[in-house]
């Protein structure tokens, strides 16, 4: 199975910052890698695919890049909307692993 | 609109079963792989099960094997996950999701609300 380790689990910053979170597989995953952004009590949301395509009506703040084992998320300027967790998720094989979230705080 | 609705879930005492629906609409429901994802209270989320568009090829997550089984029924736009031998570390939102791609590998991009499903004597 791939492991995903996620880092940092939680991240204090203010608006206008700008954050990096980044995803280490266990072996690579190519590009096969998405990000989501869960709010309290909500599904999460897909923002980014293939590790840098942008999904619909995501912000262009948003940013994904890497490959193979070492990936990560860019928000270029820290909005209020933007305080939640992150999720990492490896669709390379199954099983379909998650890295263990980073919760993105107001400092 | 693409949309995923969960229900079925509930208070079950360990040992238990449970089997937990999610109704599409919106898209052309055979056409794509499912899975089911959960979250534990106050954890991050954990990939359970993965289902292909015709329903032939099936995965789980270790801690599920033998216990949980994912199927769907593309006549009713249905996916479901018969969940037995409950634990209480079954206790999660289970959440379905609907693949980007139908044939290359893909991101989930259509989540449903998610159904509570708590294990407990």
């Amino acid at each position: 199975d791939i492991q995903m380790t996620q880092s940092p689990s939680t991240l204090s910053a203010s608006v206008g910052d700008r954050v990096t979170i980044t995803c280490r597989a266990s072996q690579s995953i190519s590009m096969w890698l998405a990000w989501y952004q869960q709010k309290p009590g909500k599904a999460p949301k897909l923002l980014i695919y293939k590790a840098s395509t942008l999904e619909s009506g995501v912000p262009s703040r948003f940013s994904g890049s890497g490959s193979g084992t070492e990936l990560s998320l860019t928000i270029s300027s820290l909005q209020p909307d933007d305080f939640a967790t992150y999720y990492c998720q490896q669709y390379s094989s199954a099983p379909y692993t998650f890295g263990q979230g980073t919760k993105l705080e107001i400092k | 609109e693409v949309q995923l609705l969960e229900s079925g879930g509930g208070l079950v005492q360990p040992g238990g079963s449970l089997r937990l629906s999610c109704a599409a609409s919106g898209f052309t429901f055979s056409t794509y792989a499912l899975q089911w994802v959960r979250q534990a209270p106050g954890k991050g989320l954990e990939w359970v099960s993965a289902i292909n568009e015709g329903g032939e090829i099936t995965k789980y997550t270790d801690s599920v094997k033998g216990r949980f089984t994912i199927s769907r029924d593309n006549s009713k736009n249905t996916l479901y996950l018969q969940m037995n031998s409950l634990r209480t570390e079954d206790t999660a939102v289970y959440y379905c999701a609907k693949r980007m791609t139908t044939v290359t590998p893909g991101a989930l991009h259509i989540w449903g609300q998610g159904t509570m499903v708590t294990v407990s004597s």
